[in-house]
C-alpha cells in the first residue's frame, strides 16, 4: 500500500524557519517514474504548488516562493524535506504531500493526509 | 500566464449532469488533471491525461480538453459527488512548475 504522511510543528512564529518532513512507504524515492511535490491550502482558500523533487535530485520551485523554499530527500530514509524560511501569517496552510507518477501523466496519484501550520507569534 | 481560472460554484440536480471548466494558456500544450476534495479530507484524483480514471474512480466522471479549457463532465450526480474540484496542469518548458485552478464549488441539489 503506497502512503505518504506529512510531519512538523503545528505553530511557528514569524520569521522562522518551517521544516517539514513527508514520509513515504510503498513506494521508492529512486523510482524513476515517480517524485514528490509539496502542496498548501491556506483555510478556506484553493491549493498552491510549492515545490517538486524528481527521483534524480532535480528541483523545482514555486516562482514567487523560490527564494525562501527548499526540497530536499533522504532516499535511505524515504523523506522529502520542505523547509520554508521567514515564514508569515500568510503561511498558514494544510501542507500536503503528493506523489506524481508518471503512469498517471505527471498526475498527483496519491496524497498525505496534510498537516495544518499556523504562524503566529 | 500560470493561472488556471474556474468558475467558483456550480449546482446540479440529482442525477443530472454537470460540466465543470478550467481555462489557462498551459492547458494548450499539457493534459489537466483533477481532483476532488471534500471538507476535512486531502484532494483525490479522478481524472487524468486525454481522459482516464484511476482505479476506483466511478465511469460517471470523464474529462475533455480543447485549445486552452479543460473541463471535468459529472454524468448522472450522485449526492456523494458534492465537493470542491480542482484542476491541475503544468508547464511545457523544463522547469516541471505546476498549476493549479481555483477551484470549484459543486452542490447537488
Amino acid at each position: 500500500q503506497v502512503t505518504l504522511k506529512e510531519s512538523g510543528p503545528v505553530l511557528v512564529k514569524p520569521t522562522e524557519t518551517l521544516t517539514l518532513t513527508c514520509t513515504v512507504s510503498g513506494f521508492s524515492l529512486r523510482n524513476t517514474r515517480m517524485g514528490v511535490s509539496w502542496i498548501r491550502q491556506p483555510p478556506g482558500k484553493a491549493l498552491e504548488w510549492l515545490a517538486h523533487i524528481f527521483s534524480n535530485d532535480k528541483k523545482s520551485y514555486r516562482t514567487s516562493l523560490k527564494s525562501r523554499l527548499t526540497i530536499s530527500k533522504d532516499t535511505s530514509k524515504s523523506q522529502v524535506v520542505l523547509t520554508v524560511t521567514n515564514v508569515d501569517p500568510v503561511d498558514t496552510a494544510t501542507y500536503y504531500c503528493a506523489r506524481i507518477h508518471g503512469l498517471f501523466d505527471d498526475a498527483f496519484d496519491i496524497w498525505g493526509q496534510g498537516t495544518m501550520v499556523t504562524v503566529s507569534s | 500566464s500560470s493561472e488556471l481560472t474556474q468558475d467558483p460554484a456550480v449546482s446540479v440536480a440529482l442525477g443530472q449532469t454537470v460540466r465543470i471548466t478550467c481555462q489557462g494558456d498551459s492547458l494548450r500544450n499539457s493534459y489537466a488533471s483533477w481532483y476532488q476534495q471534500k471538507p476535512g479530507q486531502a484532494p483525490v484524483l479522478v481524472i487524468y491525461g486525454k481522459n482516464n480514471r484511476p482505479s476506483g474512480i466511478p465511469d460517471r466522471f470523464s474529462g475533455s480538453s480543447s485549445g486552452n479549457t479543460a473541463s471535468l463532465t459529472i454524468t448522472g450526480a450522485q449526492a456523494e459527488d458534492e465537493a470542491d474540484y480542482y484542476c491541475n496542469s503544468r508547464d511545457s518548458g523544463d522547469n516541471h512548475n505546476y498549476f493549479f485552478g481555483t477551484g470549484t464549488e459543486v452542490t447537488v441539489l
